[in-house]
């Protein structure tokens, strides 16, 4: 079964930094793509970042260029996302996403909570 | 605030079609193909319709997508109470070098 587990969310203060992890199981991890999306409470899906399979391509949206940092480890089966000078914007639950083709995420991490609060 | 614009509610009674739109522009819907997400309440979102038009196995073929220039719709035919759900369209933006979501739409049976 594929599979996405993520974690590492936690409460934190404005400022702050925190670094969530996204586990991935049943498939070659090696050969997809893979997003971040949030979704702020009672929000909309908002996509946070992309990078491709050997890690060489990244984007971001601009709400947290320069703030966040994603990452892969492939020998791990893992995804990551560095997030620091978190804001109160940054609330949100946050998904991992396997990539299966341009905008086609499936399947969807079960979502870790991030708290920014004082 | 997202490029993508859907209607923020649709509701119809059991057995009727409902119709979602997802309005964009040439940088995104206009030259990508669209893919909508169906979001039970307290779960994570699931791909519901990709490239514009198709099914992944285990969707009903009540759910129907469709695209025209700028513009994406997804239709949901014999709606059920099961239906009951937010639903977003997503595309790449060229213009912004990402992705990008539409506002989201609940439905209510």
């Amino acid at each position: 079964e594929v599979q996405l587990v993520e974690s590492g969310g936690n409460l934190v203060q404005p400022g702050g930094s925190l670094r969530l992890s996204c586990a991935a199981s049943g498939f070659t991890f090696s050969n997809y793509e893979m997003n971040w999306v949030r979704q702020a409470p009672g929000k909309g899906l908002e996509w946070v970042s992309y990078i491709s399979s050997s890690g060489s391509t990244i984007y971001y949206a601009d709400s947290v260029k320069g703030r966040f940092t994603i990452s892969r480890d492939n020998a791990k089966n893992s995804l990551y996302l560095q997030m620091k000078s978190l804001r109160a914007e940054d609330t949100a639950v946050y998904y991992c996403a396997r990539e299966v083709a341009a905008a086609r995420f499936d399947p969807w991490g079960q979502g870790i909570l991030v708290t920014v609060s004082s | 605030q997202s490029v993508l614009t859907q209607p923020p509610s649709a509701s119809g009674t059991p057995g009727q079609r409902v119709t979602i739109s997802c309005s964009g522009s040439s940088f995104n819907i206009g030259s990508n193909t669209v893919n909508w997400y169906q979001q039970l309440p307290g779960t994570a979102p699931k791909l519901l319709i990709y490239s514009n038009d198709q099914r992944p196995s285990g969707v009903p073929d009540r759910f129907s997508g469709s695209k025209s220039g700028t513009s994406a719709s997804l239709a949901i035919s014999g709606l059920q109470s099961e239906d009951e759900a937010d639903y977003y369209c997503a595309t790449w933006d060229d213009s912004l070098n990402g992705y990008v979501f539409g506002t989201g739409t609940k439905v209510t049976v």
